[in-house]
Formats: C-alpha cells, structure tokens, sequence
C-alpha cells in the first residue's frame, strides 16, 4: 500500500535536546512538507521541499531543520532553540506540477512533547 | 485578520441530520480549494477537491464554491456517528511558492447517534 509513514507516533523532548522526526512516503512524490498542528488552530508550514537535496523554509521554520538527501525521506529536527516545541506534527507529499494544482497526502503525525 | 476564516464549532447534530460547513477567505487569487477530514490522532484525509465555482458531489459530499462572495461550503447528508470528526478546508493559488496550502482552523462535528 502506498502512503506516507511517520514515525515515532509519541515523542518526548528533554530540556536543550534535538529531536528528530521521520516521514517516509513510497508514493513517489517530489514535493514534501512538514506541518506543526496546535490545538484549536489550523495547520502551519514548517518547511517544505520540490525536489531532492532542496528545501525551503515555510512560515514557522525557527527552531527546526530538515534534511532531503532522498526522494523518499524528509526527516525534521525540533532543535533545542525551539521554545515550544509541543504539538502535533504532520508530514505531507504532493506531485508538484506549474500551476499549484495538486493536493496534498498526509501521514499520522509524531505527537511530541516536553519532558 | 486570517486569510481563510472557518468557525471551530463544535457542532452537534443527530445521525441522520445535513451536516452544513463553510469557510471565507480573502485572497482572491485562491484557485484550488480541498476539504480535509481529520479524526482524533491521525493526519488529514483528502475529501474534495474543487476548482470551479458551482458544486462538485461524491456520495454523501458535496462540495460548494463561490470565488464571487470567497465562500465555500461542505455538506454532509445522511450523517453518521464515523462522521465525528474535524473538518479543515484548505486552499492554494496557482503561484504559491512550492504549492502551499493555506488551511483553515478546523470545525469539530460531533453527529450523535
């Protein structure tokens, strides 16, 4: 089944770690992104990546980083600056095409919180 | 002001009963427009995807737009109690750096049975 796979589903953070996130998809899509998703509010973009060994940052990129040396892999880091780092966060693939017309595909999100 | 306004509810409504959702939004330069169901611990699950004014259905989904008044709705009919769940719409220009969603909030539906 194709689709996207994060991992771990839970996720504590001691004071001064990092702390990475995986996503996996197998859907053989270019574009990835990552999502932080607080209670009540909609979903805001980390950073997002078009195509291998590129990536860009999105509204709320302080504090994290990521990493695209694969098609398949856009790991995230919750860096230690990261002051709230509790949240939900959401993995995304989509085939990106000119014209922005394409949906995104999500994964089941790393639920992560402070020790 | 956010660009894509959509009431968190929650809203109520016994099995059975047309679940009515909407979001506004400001920037007119909004082409694309999806719906998102998401339950309790999971991701977002693609629904609808609308691009032109008017109604676009898929079984109990319909799905409503009107770029002149930036309203867009969803209809749930025949409600069931698997309907629980959050609603986020979302939407996306055709010049969006790397085809970025923009979404709303979310509306929380609670279908009782």
């Amino acid at each position: 089944d194709g689709g996207i796979t994060q991992s771990p589903k839970y996720l504590f953070r001691k004071e001064g770690q990092n702390v990475t996130l995986s996503c996996e998809q197998n859907l053989n899509h270019d574009a990835m992104y990552w999502y932080r998703q607080d209670p009540g509010q909609g979903l805001r973009l980390i950073y997002y990546s078009q195509i291998v060994n590129d990536f860009q940052k999105g509204d709320i990129a302080e504090g994290y980083s990521v990493s695209r040396e694969k098609k398949e892999s856009f790991p995230l880091t919750v860096t230690s600056a990261q002051k709230n780092p509790t949240a939900f966060y959401l993995c995304a693939s989509s085939i990106p095409r000119a014209g922005g017309n394409q949906p995104q595909h999500f994964g089941d999100g790393t639920r992560l919180s402070i020790l | 002001q956010k660009e894509v306004e959509q009431d968190p509810g929650p809203l109520s409504v016994p099995e059975g009963a047309i679940v009515s959702l909407n979001c506004t939004y400001s920037n007119s330069a909004f082409q694309y427009f999806m719906w998102y169901r998401q339950y309790s611990r999971k991701g977002p699950e693609l629904l609808m995807y609308t691009y032109s004014s008017g109604n676009k259905e898929d079984g109990r989904f319909t799905a409503q737009v009107d770029k002149s008044s930036k309203y867009i709705s969803l209809f749930i009919r025949d409600s069931q109690p698997s309907d629980s769940a959050t609603y986020l719409c979302a939407m996306i220009f055709p010049q969006a750096a790397g085809n970025k969603l923009t979404f709303g909030g979310g509306t929380r539906v609670l279908v009782k049975p």
